[in-house]
């Protein structure tokens, strides 16, 4: 069975700091990943979707990878908000089947 | 229009009572899903329609009970809860396979 992992599980960061989220993912035969944001008690909010043939996928300041043989994906957030806090899930797509990761709680300190 | 609706948004039931949870898109998506997410925990799939039947059923108890009316409605009809089936309940749809989930607000459901 596939199993989704995130680290870090939660992360703090001043205003403008750059940084990255980690999913990786145990059976590297996946149709997609796509990363979501939640916010408290409220459904899921898709950020970015990458094919299994695609490297990467880019939406304003989020930038989203795909190293599919190594079973990793990474979110880039460039010059973070305070807006921006919230809980970020990687899920893979196994075909008609989605395998969510542990979450990443992230909170942007003004 | 990229919108899932859920309702109820919250509900209260006692472990005898029978309720439906509904979800509603007119994306034209095939596949529908229903997820079940605990406090501080990601989303666990319980079922899958795709084309209106039913395609997966993640050994989910028979106290819950979907249903695929058309191509535009998910229930989820609910009888006999416990405690522990107290959760945010997730509705998603999809273009079958490859395509982007859009997720509901989901309905928040507390069992007494």
């Amino acid at each position: 069975k596939q199993e989704v992992t995130q680290i870090p599980a939660a992360l703090s960061v001043p205003e403008g700091e750059n940084l990255v989220l980690n999913c990786s993912f145990t059976d590297s035969a996946i149709y997609n990943l796509q990363w979501f944001r939640q916010d408290p008690g409220k459904g899921l909010t898709s950020l970015l979707l990458i094919q299994s043939s695609q490297r990467e996928q880019t939406s304003g300041r989020l930038n989203a990878s795909l190293d599919k043989s190594s079973g990793r994906s990474t979110l880039y957030i460039a010059a973070s908000q305070p807006g921006d806090s919230a809980t970020y899930l990687c899920a893979v797509n196994t075909g008609n089947q989605f395998y969510f990761g542990t979450g990443t709680s992230l909170t942007v300190i003004p | 229009d990229t919108e899932v609706t859920q309702t109820p948004k919250h509900l209260v039931m006692g472990m005898t009572n029978k309720k439906s949870l509904k979800c509603e898109q007119h994306m034209g998506h095939r596949a529908m899903y229903w997820y079940k997410q605990k406090a501080k925990k990601p989303p666990e799939l319980m079922f899958v329609y795709s084309y209106e039947k039913l395609s997966i059923n993640e050994s989910v108890p028979s106290r819950f009970s979907p249903e695929c009316p058309n191509s535009s409605l998910l229930n989820l009809h609910l009888h006999a809860l416990q405690p522990e089936d107290s959760a945010l309940y997730l509705c998603a749809s999809s273009r079958p396979n490859t395509d982007t989930q859009y997720f509901g607000p989901g309905t928040r459901l507390t069992v007494l």
